[in-house]
């Protein structure tokens, strides 16, 4: 079974550029999150979704950063303008919530961003 | 409010030595579960165990154990027998029933074994 599908694995623009991150989830999962991992602040929880509907943004850093999850099979995550501090790793990450049991999430493998 | 607390940051083992990475959580929820993930050098997070807060009973799979204590508020994970492979850093986190889905992780704990 194919896992969490995330594209492009790296990307490296410069600052102002508008940048745009992908993610599959693994099909029949109903929780989408994203994640940025840097080694000053560690992994943060940007946003979820639930049902394709965002649950939860407080993460989300500015109003540069937006997400929209279309579809259960993709979301996106888009930074615009792009600064050079936005420069980290994004996960994408799903799971599947079954009645008030929380199980774990399965991750991609991440897009390192760097914005020069 | 969550927290997770990993003090370690970082550990370094010969091979075969036994280690524990501590985890500390913070919650005000009755129902919250805790989780360890391993990220290897490859980068993608690899889930290894999830531990709902009615249960107690520590948990054995191979090399690895975990140590739940409520008393405590900590959740360690033992590895016995290290193997270089298992260099990585191991991240514990937190999901509280009342908070969503949304997971706190904590800092991680960077495990170095050395051959």
């Amino acid at each position: 079974d194919a896992g969490v599908i995330q594209s492009p694995r790296h990307e490296v623009t410069e600052m102002g550029q508008e940048v745009t991150l992908r993610c599959k989830p693994i099909s029949g999962h109903d929780y989408l999150f994203w994640y940025r991992q840097t080694m000053m602040r560690g992994l943060e929880l940007l946003i979820y979704f639930n049902n394709n509907v965002p649950i939860d943004d407080s993460g989300m850093p500015e109003d540069r950063f937006s997400a929209k999850m279309p579809n259960a099979s993709f979301s996106t995550l888009k930074i615009q303008p792009s600064e050079p501090r936005d420069s980290a790793v994004y996960f994408c990450a799903s799971s599947f919530g079954l009645a008030g049991v929380y199980n774990e999430q399965f991750f991609g493998p991440g897009t390192r961003l760097t914005v020069l | 409010a969550q927290k997770v607390t990993q003090a370690q940051t970082e550990i370094s083992v010969v091979e075969k030595e036994d280690v524990t990475l501590d985890c500390v959580y913070e919650t005000r929820d009755t129902t919250y579960y805790l989780f360890w993930y391993k990220q290897p050098p490859s980068g993608e997070l690899v889930f290894l165990i999830r531990r709902n807060s009615f249960d107690e009973q520590n948990e054995i799979s191979g090399r690895y154990s975990w140590n739940f204590q409520k008393s405590t508020s900590s959740f360690n994970f033992t590895i016995t027998a290290s193997q270089v492979v298992d260099s990585a850093v191991y991240f514990c986190a937190l999901s509280e029933a009342g908070g969503g889905f949304k997971t706190i992780f904590g800092a991680g704990t960077r495990l170095f074994v050395k051959a």
